[in-house]
Order: C-alpha cells, then sequence, then structure tokens
C-alpha cells in the first residue's frame, strides 16, 4: 500500500490540453514535494509546498497543498510535448524525517 | 558543478555476486539517500544517512549495506545479489532531512542481476 497514491497512473493527452495530477494520503504531512523525471535521469525537483492551502505557480504549472496538508494536486494549462515526462509526488510525514514517493503519473503529450 | 555523481551507469550481474554502488555530492548537504526504482512502485529509501557517521534503514534494506565514508560520499553494497535486486538506484543528498528540503538526485544506475 502506497503512503501517497497519485492519479492517475498514466495521461495522454493532445497539445494545448489542460490537465491535473491528485497526490492522495490518508496521513498528514508537513511538506510535500513534486519532481519531475525524464528517461533515463533522476528526478528533478520542481516545488516544495509546506502551508495547508498554499497555491504555487511555475509558469503553466500550477501546484496546490489541501488545506489539511493530505493531498496535493499539479495542474498544467496549455499542455505542450516538453512536459512529457514522469511527475512524482513526494512527501515528509509530520513528525518524520524521510521523504516518501508516490508511484508517479506518467504524461505524454502529443504534438 | 557535478551535483550528486553515481558510478557505474550500468551494471549486470549474475546471482551470488557482489557489488558496490558509489555516490559523491559536493553540494556540502549533510544528508544522503540510496532509493531504488521499480516500475509503478515509484521510489523506494533503502537506506539514509542523515549526517556523517549516521545510518539507518529505510523502507526495503534487506540484501543491502551502506557506508558513509564522508561528507561527500555514500556508497550502496549488494553482498549476494538476487534477481529481486534488478532496479534502477538513485542516490540523492539534501540540506537536511526532514520539512521542506529539496532533494537532488544523481542520474541512476540500471542494474540487471541474471
Amino acid at each position: 500500500t502506497q503512503l501517497l497514491e497519485q492519479s492517475p497512473q498514466f495521461l495522454s493527452i493532445q497539445e494545448g490540453e489542460n490537465l491535473t495530477v491528485y497526490c492522495n494520503s490518508s496521513s498528514v504531512f508537513s511538506s510535500l514535494q513534486w519532481y519531475r523525471q525524464e528517461p533515463g535521469e533522476g528526478p528533478v525537483l520542481l516545488v516544495t509546498v509546506v502551508t495547508g492551502g498554499e497555491v504555487k505557480k511555475l509558469k503553466r504549472l500550477t501546484f496546490q497543498f489541501g488545506d489539511a496538508r493530505k493531498d496535493s494536486s499539479l495542474h498544467i494549462t496549455a499542455a505542450q510535448p516538453g512536459d512529457t515526462g514522469l511527475y512524482l509526488c513526494a512527501g515528509v510525514r509530520q513528525g518524520a524525517q524521510k521523504l516518501v514517493f508516490g508511484q508517479g503519473t506518467r504524461l505524454t503529450i502529443n504534438p | 558543478n557535478a551535483g550528486v555523481t553515481q558510478t557505474p551507469k550500468f551494471q549486470v550481474l549474475k546471482t551470488g555476486q557482489s557489488m558496490t554502488l558509489q555516490c559523491a555530492q559536493d553540494m556540502n548537504h549533510n544528508s544522503m539517500y540510496w532509493y531504488r526504482q521499480d516500475p509503478g512502485m515509484g521510489l523506494r529509501l533503502i537506506y539514509y544517512s542523515a549526517s556523517e557517521g549516521t545510518t539507518d534503514k529505510g523502507e526495503v534494506p534487506n540484501g543491502y549495506n551502506v557506508s558513509r565514508l564522508n561528507k561527500r560520499e555514500f556508497s550502496l553494497r549488494l553482498e549476494s545479489a538476487a534477481p529481486s535486486q534488478t532496479s534502477v538506484y538513485f542516490c540523492a543528498s539534501s540540506v537536511l532531512g526532514g520539512k521542506g528540503y529539496g532533494y537532488t538526485f544523481g542520474s541512476g544506475t540500471r542494474l540487471t542481476v541474471v
């Protein structure tokens, strides 16, 4: 059983469409992070959210941390082929030290 | 500015052989980690070192050992490789463990055990 459940696990859409990826848990997290991983490379940090209800924007990407700090979402506006990759959410549970990962969402943007 | 460097990038082992995966970081980070990545399972923590001189087990430590050689280097050893250890292994580092600190990952070691 994954501590962090991501949905969907696979998503294939056309260039220009919008999409949302979800990261859910029954546990409270002190922080949540989103990473993007390309084939043959390690994950690269996109953003960290630490406050319940926090919203952060990174160009066309919007990240939100749930009010109860149990979930997060990643919204991409007007997706581009360069957004293709594996998106991973990861979090540190309240009182813990270690980062745990969701199983990932494999995103494909078709031209 | 290399970040986190892992060697080797690829390795094929026979069942029962041993090997050590090397990891070094040049960012003066205190904490270092070893993860394995398998399809559909995300990244699972094998071992971590919160600071120089300390190591602790993660979620899947069986069959592995680690050494925090100094602040820069953290190695992962497989004493007797098994096919179940076929995976992609990632080393990561962070300023500190815990809330809010992002991890920097190496580019991975793809290990196949036959």
